[in-house]
């Protein structure tokens, strides 16, 4: 199976600054990397994800990269708000169809 | 809000019990998926189905058990409950069989075993 590894798993920063967190996955037939949002007592939020025939995407102040030859894609968040502290996940997907959730990324911004 | 509803959100019982969890999902998505979020184990795929077929299986103990219905949604049967099976279990629906869509997950239901 996938083994996924997110790095860190706790991060602060103050507001406005930037976060960055990193995925490295094992399997080189994954084709799709979202990155999931999770607050307290709700379920995982799809908040952006791209395809293995791109490199980059961006959606506002969130973006992903994404290096296959390496195996790891990063979700980076510009001027962080308070709004975005939460735990993040990221969830590749292999061939199989199935996402393998890393074990999440708490961040918290300070204001 | 992301159209995928789950009841109940909170169950509490014994060990030994059975369970039944509820997941209705998107309108018009056809695959659902069952996760279960505990803090040694993390996020992990049980199972998915697919327009009322199983589809594709992952760390489902046999004590579990699932279907999809023909109006689409499904439930998740918990059997023999142990101590351990305490966790949020969540659902996810997408459009498509093969997973090609994005999936969107329900605010869950947290069983708590006695």
């Amino acid at each position: 199976g996938e083994n996924v590894e997110q790095h860190p798993s706790t991060l602060s920063v103050q507001e406005g600054d930037s976060a960055v967190i990193k995925c490295t996955y094992s399997d080189s037939a994954s084709n799709y990397f979202p990155w999931y949002k999770q607050e307290l007592g709700k379920g995982p939020q799809l908040i952006i994800d791209i395809r293995s025939n791109v490199g980059e995407k961006k959606d506002q102040r969130i973006a992903v990269t994404l290096n296959k030859t390496a195996k790891h894609f990063s979700l980076h968040i510009t001027e962080t708000q308070p709004e975005d502290s939460a735990v993040y996940f990221c969830a590749p997907r292999s061939n199989d169809y199935k996402l393998s959730f890393g074990a999440g990324t708490t961040v918290t911004v300070r204001a | 809000d992301s159209g995928v509803t789950q009841t109940p959100k909170h169950l509490i019982t014994a060990t030994g019990q059975r369970v039944t969890l509820r997941c209705s999902p998107r309108s018009g998505d056809l695959s659902v998926y069952w996760y279960q979020q505990s803090l040694d184990q993390g996020l992990q795929f049980l199972i998915q189905y697919y327009n009322g077929e199983e589809r594709a299986k992952g760390n489902i103990l046999e004590r579990f058990s699932a279907q999809q219905f023909p109006d689409l949604h499904s439930e998740l049967n918990l059997s023999s409950l142990e101590l351990g099976d305490s966790a949020l279990y969540f659902c996810a629906s997408s459009g498509g069989a093969g997973g090609n869509q994005p999936q969107h997950f329900g605010d869950g239901t947290r069983l708590s075993i006695l």
